[in-house]
């Protein structure tokens, strides 16, 4: 069974950082790029950036260049993503999901359970 | 505000046939594959169509996807309560160079 697991729910204060982890099971972890997706309360997804574990290779979306970095551990098959500089903005459900399918088709299968970030002061 | 619109919710009553929307242009479903996925609160999404109209293995044929131009469609027949969840659309967008999602609508079975 394929299953990603994610850490947990955090708090943070605005201007500080996040690391939230994902960890994988059930299939070769090297084999598909993990993606992280978030959902602001009362808002659609948004898609943040995507890792090839096998190589590293990470791609993000324009607006969390220079914010967001994803990393991967082969050794426990666990993916990382740290979003730095927090604002209020930034309290979202966060997401990871593999993507299953050749280059732009296919489908994010399957889900992280999610993590909520809470950004307050 | 979505990339890709949906309406905000629908509704229909159990054993019925509803369909949800979800429109684009020519960068996103114009040019690619759309999924479509189903989301109850608390729990991770679930993915029931995937390349426009294609269902993973162990989904129902209850559920079906279709794509004409810059809009794609997803259709449930025999409704059941346990259907009753937001379903988001989802593609690739060539201008954006970014997976974009729709904004999601709550179906409710009345």
């Amino acid at each position: 069974q394929v299953l990603l697991v994610q850490s947990g729910a955090e708090v943070k204060k605005p201007g500080a950082s996040v690391i939230l982890s994902c960890k994988a099971s059930g299939y070769i972890f090297t084999s598909f790029y993990l993606h992280w997706v978030r959902q602001a309360p009362g808002q659609g997804l948004e898609w943040m950036g995507r890792i090839n574990p096998g190589g590293g290779s990470t791609n993000y979306a324009r607006k969390f260049q220079g914010r967001v970095t994803v990393t991967a551990d082969t050794s426990t098959n666990t993916v990382y993503m740290e979003l730095s500089r927090l604002t209020s903005d930034d309290t979202a459900v966060y997401y990871c999901a593999r993507r299953v399918g050749a280059a732009i088709r296919g489908r994010f299968d399957p889900w992280g359970q999610g993590d909520l970030v809470t950004v307050s002061s | 505000q979505s990339v890709l619109t949906q309406p905000p919710s629908v509704s229909a009553a159990p054993g019925q046939r509803v369909t949800i929307s979800c429109s684009g242009n020519i960068s996103n479903i114009g040019s690619n594959f759309v999924s479509w996925y189903q989301h109850l609160p608390g729990t991770a999404p679930t993915v029931l169509i995937s390349d426009n109209d294609k269902r993973p293995s162990g989904i129902p044929d209850r559920f079906s996807g279709s794509k004409s131009d810059t809009s794609a469609t997803l259709g449930i027949t025999g409704l059941q309560p346990g259907d009753e969840a937001d379903y988001f659309c989802e593609t690739w967008d060539n201008s954006l160079s970014a997976w974009v999602f729709g904004g999601g609508t709550k179906l409710t079975v009345l």
